[in-house]
């Protein structure tokens, strides 16, 4: 069974900084490109990162760029997400996706639970 | 990159079929085959329905189909069913490289 496992959420202060985990099992991990959406209570689906099977190449939306950085350790068949300099406006869940195969953008088929991210001091 | 627009909800009646609209522009879903659906129950993770504009999942209902015209994707679900009540988003990769969603639509099955 595919299954994607977020964990490293929590209640965070301003400017601080996080790493958020995704253990992958049930599928070949480096076979897949990933990503990262995040949701702020109440609100839409944002993306934030995506990255390709072999960790070569990422891309990041314009609202994170420079603070977070995706990547992944195909050895742990785990992604990653460094965020730093927090802000209130990351209080989000955060969600790890798979995309279809090895592209980032053409939809993602499996999701995990998402771990809350909460930024307030 | 502005997010898509979709209506903020829509509603129909079981048995009925309804259509949700998610406009962009030509650097996103004009340019593109990839637009995406996604269906979100309440405290549950988002499900893909409907991937590069018409394809289905497998696994998804075949009452769920997409469409693009120009600029604008269309998802259509027919023969409303209870468990279709959900909130809805489109997706599309941009000519930045990037990926972007539509604000949502609640759908209400009366």
């Amino acid at each position: 069974e595919v299954q994607l496992l977020e964990s490293g959420g929590g209640l965070l202060q301003p400017g601080g900084s996080l790493r958020l985990s995704c253990a992958a099992s049930g599928f070949t991990f480096k076979s897949f490109a990933m990503s990262w959406v995040r949701q702020a209570p109440g609100k839409g689906l944002e993306w934030v990162s995506g990255i390709i099977g072999t960790g070569g190449s990422t891309n990041y939306a314009d609202s994170v760029k420079g603070r977070f950085t995706i990547s992944r350790d195909n050895s742990k068949n785990t992604l990653y997400l460094q965020i730093s300099s927090l802000r209130a406006d990351d209080t989000a869940v955060y969600y790890c996706a798979r995309g279809r195969g090895t592209s980032w953008y053409k939809g993602w088929d499996c999701w995990g639970q998402g771990t809350l991210v909460t930024v307030s001091s | 990159q502005s997010a898509l627009t979709q209506p903020a909800s829509v509603s129909g009646s079981p048995g009925q079929s309804i259509t949700i609209s998610c406009t962009g522009t030509s650097s996103d879903i004009g340019g593109y085959k990839y637009v995406s659906w996604y269906q979100q129950h309440p405290g549950m993770a988002p499900k893909l329905i409907i991937y590069d504009v018409d394809s289905r999942p497998s696994g998804v209902s075949d009452r769920f189909s997409g469409s693009k015209s120009d600029n604008t994707a269309s998802l259509t679900i027919s023969g409303l069913q209870a468990e279709d009540e959900a909130d809805y988003y489109c997706s599309s990769y941009t000519s930045s490289n990037t990926l972007v969603f539509g604000g949502g639509t609640k759908l209400t099955v009366l």
